[in-house]
This record gives C-alpha cells, structure tokens and sequence, in this order.
C-alpha cells in the first residue's frame, strides 16, 4: 500500500519555539490532512489541504500542500505546553477518496 | 459542536469470542469509516461504508469482520471470533457526501483480546 514517511520522529522543544515537521511519499496524493492525537484520544483535525501549493493556517499552525503532490508540511509558530501529542499526516493516495492513510506521527513534547 | 462518539471505551474480550464496537456519526453525514491504532503504531484505515454498503475495505478486513447500519444513528463493527492480534484502538470517523473529504474521529475503543 501507500506509504507516508513522517519526520522527524519525535522532537523536543522549548516553550514559544516554532516547530516544522513534514511528510513525504513516493506516490501523488491528492488531499493532505493534519491531525493531533492525545494520549487515549481520537485524532482531531487541525488542517485540510485540497490543492498542489495551498498555503492554509489554522492559528498558530500553518501547513501547506507541496507542489508535486508527494509532500506536506506543518508549522507550529509560538508553541505552549498544550501543543504537546502525536501529529500525524494524513492523505488520500490517488485512486482513493476515502481511505486516509497515515504517517507514522511526530512526538512533540514542549518543555516550560 | 457535533462530534462522533463512541461505545464502549474499553472493552475486554477473551480470544474467539464476538465483539460489537458501536459508533454514533456525526448526524449529516454520509460517509463511515472503521480504523484501527495497535499500540504505538499509525493508524489504519479498515473499511469505509456509504448508503447502506462498504465502498472501500483493506486487507486487514476480511472475513471476520463485519459492519452495518442497524437504525438511523448507529454504525457497528463486528468482530465475530477476536484473536489476540485484534487488540487495538478501534475509531470510528465519518465525512460528509461532498467534496469536503475531511474525516472526523470518535474518542475510540480500547478492545482488549485476552
């Protein structure tokens, strides 16, 4: 199946530091998802991106669709302790308009 | 706001035994989905269902799961004889009919197969 290669794997930062993380494929997918996951919590959507360049911001987080299609990233600008959880992207490979796959998350914790 | 819920949070099982996961959707929506999150794994997609039939499934679905619509609210999941490897978070997400494809979660069920 599709495989969605997030990094980095984890990250470490300090409290009003901006955060980036990203996802990449080898295929073209043509809807990128962002979701945050807490512990023992469903994933909750952040931000959608539909088109090849779309810039879209959600607050402190922006993300973008990246123009060949096989890439997304995610900014997270001033971060505070309630930042912390998974991050995971999330698309829909070409071929499919239902069936999200999922990038293995980003752990980010926010130091004080 | 509306939001997906599920029942019930956590569920334990012994192995071999049927199990029915149960899921409110959001009330417009159209559009069902079953994932699955094994422990400090990604989550993945198992079935997507849509006016009464399943559109899309994976691998992982196969002959000892089941889904349906029973009424108006509900979207169940069947898991009809667990083996020790069907323990994971289950969510259940729903999407509108349109092009908007943004899919919403529930809070999940912790199935424990023992």
């Amino acid at each position: 199946g599709q495989q969605l290669n997030q990094s980095p794997q984890s990250m470490f930062i300090q409290e009003g530091e901006d955060v980036s993380m990203n996802c990449t494929s080898s295929s073209i997918f043509n809807t990128w998802l962002w979701y945050k996951q807490d512990p023992g919590e469903g994933p909750v959507l952040l931000i959608a991106l539909y088109k090849a360049g779309e810039l879209t911001s959600n607050g402190r987080l922006t993300a973008q669709f990246g123009i060949t299609r096989k890439d997304s990233f995610l900014n997270i600008s001033a971060s505070i302790p309630s930042d912390v959880g998974i991050y995971f992207c999330a698309g829909f490979p070409s071929g499919s308009a239902r069936q999200l796959t999922f990038g293995s998350g980003t752990q980010l914790t926010v130091l004080p | 706001e509306p939001e997906v819920t599920q029942t019930p949070s956590h569920q334990v099982t012994q192995m071999g035994q049927e199990v029915i996961l149960r899921c409110v959707p959001i009330s417009n929506h159209l559009y069902f989905y079953w994932y699955r999150q094994i422990l400090g794994q990604k989550v993945e997609f198992l079935v997507s269902f849509y006016n009464n039939e399943i559109s899309e499934k994976s691998e992982i679905f196969d002959d000892q799961f089941s889904v349906e619509r029973p009424d108006g609210s509900n979207f169940t999941l069947k898991i009809r004889s667990t083996k020790l490897e069907d323990s994971a978070m289950y969510f259940c997400a729903s999407s509108t009919e349109g092009g908007d494809y943004e899919q919403y979660f529930g809070p999940g069920t912790r199935l424990t197969v023992t």
